[in-house]
């Protein structure tokens, strides 16, 4: 069983608040991603890290801000939340392999 | 561009089989994943194949390679009620060392 943690799982604020979304993992993996889902299904890539202090833009272009101070710890922030930014957010992480390891979402809704 | 392109619904009986068609981009992938996302959770691997092969089988999943068609399909057998999710294939093409996910199948399983 993947040890990755998202919180919070549900989150529904006003627009124009600030959040961070937290991703944890306990498997020592490198490379960290941030996957913004449609509710049609489609996953983009928004946010990855290879590494502690390393940090990249997706291919899906984001106003979120990502951190990697330590190699456990991946959050997103966005600094003021709009009803576009309403969507599911999923952590995940990987030893570099195609294979990831997915944290339950953030299901983010903006009023 | 790097789509790869999945029909967006499936609905089969229960104890039928199901057949989950992908094209992908890259012929030069060395593995194809399908991953499997159920109601409210991250996304989880399922299988994977290596590009040199034409089938993989482990229990109830088939998967199925088509290099020259760059076709991959991945069949449930004896389709459970418990397999109603959504399947995502994905690809690391050589241009990036990144996951490429499909567009996802919502596979309805009814009894």
């Amino acid at each position: 069983e993947a040890d990755i943690y998202q919180t919070p799982r549900y989150l529904v604020i006003g627009t124009g608040k600030k959040i961070t979304l937290e991703c944890s993992q306990t498997m020592g993996h490198d490379k960290m991603y941030w996957y913004q889902q449609d509710p049609g299904m489609e996953l983009h890539l928004i946010h990855y890290s290879y590494g502690v202090n390393s940090t990249e833009k997706g291919d899906l272009s984001s106003e979120s801000t990502v951190s990697r101070i330590r190699t456990e710890h991946f959050p997103l922030t966005l600094e003021s939340a709009r009803p576009s930014h309403t969507s599911q957010y999923l952590c995940a992480s990987s030893l570099g392999t195609g294979e990831l390891f997915f944290g339950e979402g953030s299901r983010l809704t903006v009023l | 561009g790097e789509d790869v392109e999945q029909s967006l619904f499936l609905s089969v009986r229960e104890g039928d089989s199901s057949v989950i068609n992908c094209t992908y981009t890259d012929s030069s992938s060395t593995y194809l994943y399908w991953y499997k996302q159920e109601p409210g959770a991250g996304l989880q691997l399922l299988t994977y194949i290596f590009s040199n092969m034409d089938m993989k089988q482990d229990q109830r999943l088939t998967v199925l390679l088509n290099k020259k068609d760059k076709h991959l399909s991945l069949r449930i057998a004896d389709t459970q009620t418990g397999d109603s999710a959504i399947y995502f294939c994905a690809e690391i093409p050589r241009s990036t060392d990144k996951l490429i996910f499909g567009t996802g199948t919502r596979l309805q399983v009814f009894p």
